[in-house]
């Protein structure tokens, strides 16, 4: 099955600089990769994605990058503010079996001291 | 995207009992999942549960200890039977959405507590 591999486990950021998690998978037939926020006692929530036929898509501080070939994609965070501090979750996304299967990382604690 | 609510939203359960947790849906939608997540933890998804159909159980989940019912396309339920206090975690449903139902959007949890 699909193993995903995510670091740092933990981080921290000074208010204003740049956040960098990276992720590693497995299967090469996974398609769809999330990222997800999640704060202190709330649910975890879609902030961004991307396909495996798009190398780089960027919602206006949040960016992520897939490389295929390498099997690894990474959620790029800049100009950080105090609200983003949150737990981030990397997912792989596979069909199987008419079903979808979604493997999550074991999450990023990012702090971002103000 | 839909909203989505779950009850109850936390219980404190002894040993042996079951619980039954309720996700509900504004809108229809065909896909929706169970998810299990321990403290500090990352999420683990539990079962797939499509209308009209069985539930689909990941590796190491089974059916006698948590039974899915969807018996409609806004609507489902969980049952964490039998608990112990292994059980003691979020217990969060999600649905899918977008053109291949890849987007997951998640429901509130349930926080189990089982003494």
């Amino acid at each position: 099955g699909e193993n995903v591999e995510q670091h740092p486990s933990t981080l921290s950021v000074q208010e204003g600089d740049s956040a960098v998690i990276k992720c590693t998978y497995s299967d090469s037939a996974s398609n769809y990769f999330p990222w997800y926020k999640q704060e202190l006692g709330k649910r975890p929530q879609l902030i961004i994605d991307i396909r495996s036929n798009v190398g780089e898509k960027k919602d206006q501080r949040i960016a992520v990058t897939l490389n295929k070939t390498a099997k690894h994609f990474s959620l790029h965070i800049t100009e950080t503010q105090p609200e983003d501090s949150a737990v981030y979750f990397c997912a792989a996304n596979l069909l199987h079996g008419g079903y979808q299967k979604v493997t999550f990382g074991t999450g990023t604690k990012l702090q971002v001291i103000p | 995207s839909a909203v989505i609510s779950q009850k109850p939203s936390r219980d404190i359960c002894q040993r042996g009992t079951s619980l039954t947790i309720q996700c509900q849906v504004d809108s229809q939608v065909t896909m929706m999942f169970w998810y299990r997540q321990q403290p500090g933890q990352s999420l683990t998804l539990i079962a797939t549960a499509n209308q009209g159909s069985e539930a689909t159980y990941e590796s190491g989940f089974v059916i006698d200890k948590f039974p899915i019912s969807r018996p409609n396309l806004t609507f489902s339920t969980l049952t964490v039977s039998n608990m112990s206090p292994e059980d003691s975690s979020i217990y969060l449903c999600s649905v899918g959405a977008g053109s291949s139902y890849n987007e997951q959007f998640f429901g509130p949890g349930t926080r189990l507590t089982v003494l």
